[in-house]
């Protein structure tokens, strides 16, 4: 089982630039969601997904988009990029919404100029 | 509002027992996690505990008391392998869907 796969691993952006990070599952979780990481700061929700078609923001969505068109992918758009969003993207995917453990992704980490 | 709280960093010894404790406040409380990431990889699940007591898997122990608010890790006969960042979490359904929040992180360091 491939469980969550993330794409890229690696991205250097220049400011205002857009890109899009990936995220696929194949353990048909019908629950994706999207943290960034920051140094002394946790892990921070940007967006989830509680089934295809239905996303939700968490805490941290400005300069975010996602949409979740299948049960297997849930992209995370960033629409301009800000210095300020220079960090590690983890995707995670579970089972059940509240009591299912969380599947992560390798990481990817952005770096915006 | 929702707020969670662990040690930022614990230092220990090789076979040593050590406990990281986590304190949370939520209206909406419904489990707290337990998850290992070591430095450069993903976060990986430890523990879930949703009823108050303690929970024991292996080298690995997760104690849960939901009227104060408070949870810790207990590791045994720790390894040099155990050196990584604990994250303590909860989940919350309040009025919002599907949350886990994180604390902080705990970095563990094992010393030989």
């Amino acid at each position: 089982n491939a469980g969550v796969t993330q794409t890229p691993k690696f991205q250097v952006l220049k400011t205002g630039q857009s890109m899009t990070l990936q995220c696929a599952q194949d353990m048909n979780h019908e629950y994706m969601s999207w943290y960034r990481q920051d140094p002394g700061m946790g892990l921070r929700l940007i967006h989830y997904s509680v089934g295809a078609g239905i996303t939700d923001q968490g805490e941290v969505p400005n300069g975010y988009n996602v949409s979740r068109s299948t049960t297997e992918d849930f992209p995370l758009r960033l629409l301009s990029a800000a210095p300020s969003q220079t960090s590690v993207y983890f995707c995670a995917s579970s089972r059940e919404e509240y009591t299912g453990e969380l599947f992560f992704g390798e990481g990817s980490r952005l770096t915006v100029l | 509002g929702q707020n969670i709280d662990q040690p930022t960093e614990m230092t220990a010894t090789e076979g040593a027992i050590v406990q990281i404790n986590c304190t949370y406040q939520t209206s909406g409380f419904n489990g707290l996690f337990w998850y290992q990431q070591h430095a450069g990889e993903a976060p990986t699940f430890l523990s879930y505990n949703v009823l108050d007591g303690l929970e024991e898997k292996g080298r690995f122990s997760s104690f849960l008391s939901r009227s104060k608010g408070y949870s810790y890790l207990l590791l045994k006969e720790l390894q040099m392998k155990d050196s990584a960042s604990y994250l303590c979490a909860f989940s919350d359904r309040g009025s919002t869907l599907g949350r886990l929040y994180f604390g902080r992180g705990t970095q563990l360091t094992v010393w030989p």
